[in-house]
């Protein structure tokens, strides 16, 4: 069936160092893609959101690159810093309704 | 501005026992979501609602569960009885109907013993 899953389950970077977290995902009618932060304890946060129109979106120190060809979000954090660490989840809508599908999310940890 | 406000924070109680999660939606947002977070299962979807009509219940795990939304600004998901498996963290969150992005509460943390 369609899904949505994430490449690495973890990731450990160095503070100052440029984050990079994949998500794949298999339902071609996507069109409308989030990315979201969940520190611990806490509700998952909105970070950006891309549209299928976009392969591009900048935000601050985040920026989400969408492949449609092959089915591939990514979110990129620059100059990760320790307030980064946290468990990212992509999220993606197929438009018909508004239900997001939750990949199982990557555990970033920032060394200092 | 206040965001999505979910009551009580935590909670535990004993197998069998009623319990009541409640959730004030982002005023003006017109869809809500009860979504469940386990370790094993990750975020699902429970129900959702749109104008405060559940419009998809099929994540309801069983008769044991229910959520009402008697106006734009009150929802509760309630499960009775509960049982130890249902041990989890609870997320209500909202959106506007035409934004799609959905904002969550900080989570109703659920123990049955």
């Amino acid at each position: 069936g369609e899904s949505v899953g994430l490449h690495l389950p973890t990731l450990s970077v160095q503070e100052g160092d440029n984050s990079i977290i994949n998500c794949a995902y298999s339902n071609s009618a996507s069109d409308y893609f989030i990315w979201y932060k969940q520190e611990s304890g806490k509700g998952p946060q909105f970070i950006i959101d891309i549209r299928s129109n976009m392969d591009k979106r900048q935000g601050q120190r985040v920026t989400v690159l969408l492949n449609k060809t092959v089915k591939h979000l990514s979110l990129q954090i620059a100059a990760t810093q320790p307030g980064d660490s946290a468990v990212y989840f992509c999220a993606e809508n197929s438009g018909n309704d508004y239900k997001l599908s939750f990949g199982a999310g990557t555990t970033v940890t920032v060394r200092a | 501005d206040a965001g999505v406000i979910q009551s009580p924070r935590h909670e535990v109680t004993e197998m069998g026992q009623e319990v009541t999660l409640r959730c004030k939606p982002i005023s003006g947002h017109n869809s809500l979501f009860w979504y469940r977070q386990t370790m094993m299962r990750g975020l699902e979807l429970l129900i959702y609602f749109n104008n405060n009509v559940p419009i998809d219940d099929s994540g309801m795990p069983e008769d044991r569960f229910s959520a009402k939304m008697p106006n734009a600004s009150f929802s509760t998901l309630k499960i009775q009885p509960s049982e130890p498996r249902d041990s989890a963290v609870y997320f209500c969150a909202s959106s506007l109907a035409e934004g799609n992005t959905i904002y969550f509460g900080e989570g109703s943390w659920l123990t049955v013993v």
